[in-house]
Order: structure tokens, then sequence, then C-alpha cells
């Protein structure tokens, strides 16, 4: 199992450039989420999922759009990026209604 | 307002001593705690955690304790290697309103074990 896994490991915007970065899980979690992690402030949550077709807001969602399509998948999107999003994105997932999460390796963001 | 607090953003200590993170809380829903490890561009790995029905949790040289009067819950290792070497972080989460699966998360605390 390759766990969870994030394309693209590392990728640099100019401002106002859009971009979409895939989370693929081979666990068959219901759960999924996007952080974002800053330097001094921890991880925070930008969006969830609770299930194919579904998706809620986080502590962060501002400027960020997601989509779940298929179960394995969670999308993040950055429809116009900004300097403030310059940071380190990581998906994880989890089985409904544990709290345990995986994460992956993160992807590397940024934006000029 | 941050509801999970990691007050120390470093801790160095020798390899074969004890290492004591520290992790408070402030929200009395929280029933669930958890510790993850991270290593520098990586993601993070969970470690040990904690239900708010228990006061402790052993798992090899990991040991987390809960005072939930106090809000506050506690990583100990023992004994310490260079390997542990990471930054650790405190998650909480609580059933209020049906969301209880996500994560609260501290700031993070970086361990460093010297030889």
């Amino acid at each position: 199992n390759a766990g969870v896994t994030q394309t693209p490991k590392f990728r640099v915007l100019k401002t106002g450039q859009s971009m979409t970065l895939l989370c693929a899980q081979d666990m068959n979690h219901e759960y999924m989420y996007w952080y974002r992690q800053d330097p001094g402030m921890g991880l925070r949550l930008i969006h969830y999922s609770v299930g194919e077709g579904t998706t809620a807001k986080g502590e962060v969602p501002d400027g960020y759009n997601v989509s779940r399509l298929k179960k394995q998948n969670f999308l993040l999107g950055l429809e116009s990026a900004a300097p403030s999003q310059t940071s380190v994105y990581f998906c994880a997932s989890s089985y409904a209604g544990v709290e345990t999460q995986y994460f992956g390796p993160g992807t590397r963001l940024l934006v000029l | 307002d941050q509801q999970v607090k990691q007050n120390s953003p470093s801790l160095s200590v020798q390899e074969g001593r004890i290492s004591i993170l520290n992790c408070d809380y402030t929200n009395s829903m929280f029933d669930y705690f958890l510790w993850y490890k991270k290593y520098p561009a990586e993601g993070p790995t969970f470690l040990i955690s904690i239900s708010s029905i228990k006061d402790k949790n052993e798992d090899g040289r990991f040991t987390v304790f809960l005072n939930k009067s106090a809000k506050h819950l506690s990583l100990h290792i023992v004994p310490s290697q260079p390997g542990d070497s990471a930054v650790y972080f405190c998650a909480a989460s609580g059933n209020s309103g049906g969301s209880n699966y996500k994560l609260t998360f501290g700031k993070g605390t970086l361990l460093t074990v010297n030889p």
C-alpha cells in the first residue's frame, strides 16, 4: 500500500495563477482532509470531506476550493494564488468516525 | 483563540534521559488526544493517543498522561534516542455537534536529542 500520496511535491506559482493539488489514498478511507502548515502556526484545517461527493469548510478555507469526485481522491484548488498561500500543504485521511489520521508527505508551494 | 497549546517551541535532552513534552487545551468538549511526530520534509506520523476515559496510555518507550481537571497532557519518552529528534504535535478531537472527526493541532515542539 502506498498510503497517502500527494502530487506535486513542490511548485512555484506567480501571483494570480491557478493550480490543483492532488491527494490520493489507497486505504479505502471515508474521510479526507487538507491542512496547511506555516512556521509557528502548526497545522490548520482548510477543507475536509466525509465521503465521496461531500466537502466542508475547515478553519482557513478562504481562497481554496476542493472536490471529492472519487472516494480515493481529494483535490485542492487555488483559483488565483496569492503570496499568503505560500505554505506546505498536507493531505490526510482516516476511517469514518476514527480520530487517527494518516498524512501524506506534503506539497511545498511558493507563490511569488 | 488557540484551543490546543504547546507552550515550549523547543526542548533539548541528552540521549538516554527522559523527554517530557507538554500540551494544554481549553475546550472541555475535547475527549480524544493524539501525538504526532514529524521529521523535516515528511508528513506527520501518528505516535500515540489517549481517550478522556483514561489517564495514561503506554506504548513501548512512549507514554501519554492526561489530567482532565487541569486540561493538560504530556508525552514522556524514555529513554530518549537521537532518532526521536523531530517536531511533536499535540492534537485534540471532540464530539461537538457531530464533528468528532476533526483534529485541532498545537503549534508543535521541536525535540532535539543529543548523543
